[in-house]
């Protein structure tokens, strides 16, 4: 079964640093890929998504995540975090081939201090 | 659009008491999804419906945990009887069928606490 992988439970920045998060999924096919985020008190939304195409996508509020394929990774970032920012990003994974099953990863908490 | 709705938002019961969750997807969403969600951890699928249809309950625990959509749009997922261990967030989603697949939208959750 797939399985993914968030390299950082925790992460701590500076308004204005500029952030990645890592993620890592077990096995390759054909694959959606999302990265999903929850604010404090709210519930889970999406923030980008790849299906196909160019593998440098873009999402709300400035984020963009990379595929690459060779690696089994689709890394967030943003070049400067704001404090708004603070919150919970779980990154999943949609394996085409296992009945179209959503995997997520177990999240980073990121804390952005103003 | 009203969201997806989920009640209730905590419940804090003894162990080896029964305990449900009701969830009501966006209109018009056709699948809906139970996760569990641990402290720390990302969200597990429980059980995915296509309308009133359980198509994949195979990570559900069905010993004690049961799930029913009887006309394909509100949902209920029990536990009984509750065990320590089952303290965690219950999320309901939705999504459209024949949508582009990917995005499913959630709930608040359901903070179950078991003593």
């Amino acid at each position: 079964a797939q399985s993914v992988s968030q390299h950082n439970h925790h992460v701590i920045l500076s308004e204005a640093a500029s952030l990645e998060l890592g993620c890592n999924y077990s096995y390759g096919g054909t694959v959606n890929l999302f990265w999903y985020v929850q604010y404090p008190g709210q519930h889970l939304q999406l923030l980008l998504k790849y299906f196909s195409g160019d593998p440098l996508v873009k999402g709300i509020k400035g984020f963009e995540a990379e595929f690459i394929k060779s690696k089994f990774s689709f890394n967030l970032r943003k070049p400067s975090v704001q404090w708004s920012d603070t919150a919970e990003y779980f990154c999943a994974v949609r394996d085409n081939n296992a009945g179209n099953m959503l995997t997520f990863g177990g999240g980073t908490r990121l804390m952005v201090k103003p | 659009e009203a969201g997806v709705v989920q009640s209730p938002r905590y419940k804090i019961i003894e162990k080896k008491q029964p305990v449900a969750f009701w969830c009501n997807p966006i209109s018009g969403h056709n699948t809906l999804y139970w996760y569990l969600q641990n402290l720390g951890q990302g969200p597990e699928l429980l059980i995915r419906y296509e309308n009133e249809e359980a198509v994949d309950d195979s990570q559900l625990p069905k010993d004690r945990f049961s799930a029913e959509r009887l006309k394909g749009v509100d949902s209920t997922l029990k536990i009984q009887p509750a065990e320590l261990g089952d303290s965690a967030v219950y999320l309901c989603a939705s999504s459209p069928i024949g949508g582009d697949g990917g995005e499913l939208f959630f709930g608040e959750g359901s903070r179950l606490t078991v003593l």
